[in-house]
């Protein structure tokens, strides 16, 4: 059972909005604003799209955003696109080790 | 650019030791820290451990009595060792730079531990 909770699928239409949530508690999400997200296709390594809660690397698309309130993170991406259908898993910095969700798989329908 | 390749047995028996090597290029280890994470087949990641250039580091509670990390400065590279391997350790490891939050990512070799 994953640290973290997210919710197992998520689905939404091209253009759409979609959210996907982190669940976790004040020993992690909640204590510290170091969740990341990472994007993950079929048979490739993780990518990272978002870390400190909010920030974008260089290179990931406007389209993803990040927030958190009290101990629930969550991943927003607008302007939902094909491309972005895949597994979304959150991480958490939770004093001296590092947690993840379990994922969510998003359906571009 | 960064980019990290692990190395390392494709096919471990159960009881014996674990080992994986990664290698960094088009950077040094620095001041980074550098991580291990897992990805058993169809399931989610794991978080190992993480160990900085100078050799300190932490591990997953859940692991740490298996797990050693260390770090080859001289040859850029970094190494995993996990013992006592049964077929749940079976999965995808992945190396990858930073502490919470990781990038870049090695592109993962597949350890499989048979029951």
């Amino acid at each position: 059972q994953s640290a973290l909770t997210q919710s197992a699928s998520v689905s939404g239409s091209p253009g759409q909005s979609i959210t996907i949530s982190c669940t976790g508690t004040s020993s992690d999400v909640g204590g510290y604003n170091y969740v990341s997200w990472y994007q993950q296709y079929p048979g490739k390594a993780p990518k990272l799209i978002i870390y400190d809660v909010t920030k974008r690397p260089s290179g990931v698309s406007n389209r993803f955003s990040g927030s958190k309130s009290g101990n629930t993170a969550s991943l927003t991406i607008s302007g939902l696109q094909a491309e972005d259908e895949g597994d979304y898993y959150c991480c958490s910095y939770a004093g001296s080790r590092t947690v993840f969700g379990g994922g969510t798989k998003l359906t571009v329908l | 650019q960064v980019q990290l390749q692990e190395s390392g047995p494709g096919l471990v028996k159960p009881s014996e030791t674990l080992s994986l090597t990664c290698t960094v290029s088009g950077g040094s280890l620095g001041t980074y820290y550098w991580s291990w994470i897992r990805q058993p087949p169809g399931k989610g990641l794991e978080w190992i451990g993480c160990i900085l250039y100078s050799g300190s580091g932490d591990y997953n509670p859940s692991l740490k009595s298996r797990v050693t990390m260390s770090v080859d400065t001289s040859k850029n590279q970094f190494s995993l060792k996990l013992t006592s391997v049964t077929a749940a350790d079976t999965a995808v490891y992945y190396c990858v730079r930073g502490e919470w939050w990781f990038d870049p990512w090695g592109q993962g070799t597949l350890v499989i531990v048979p029951s």
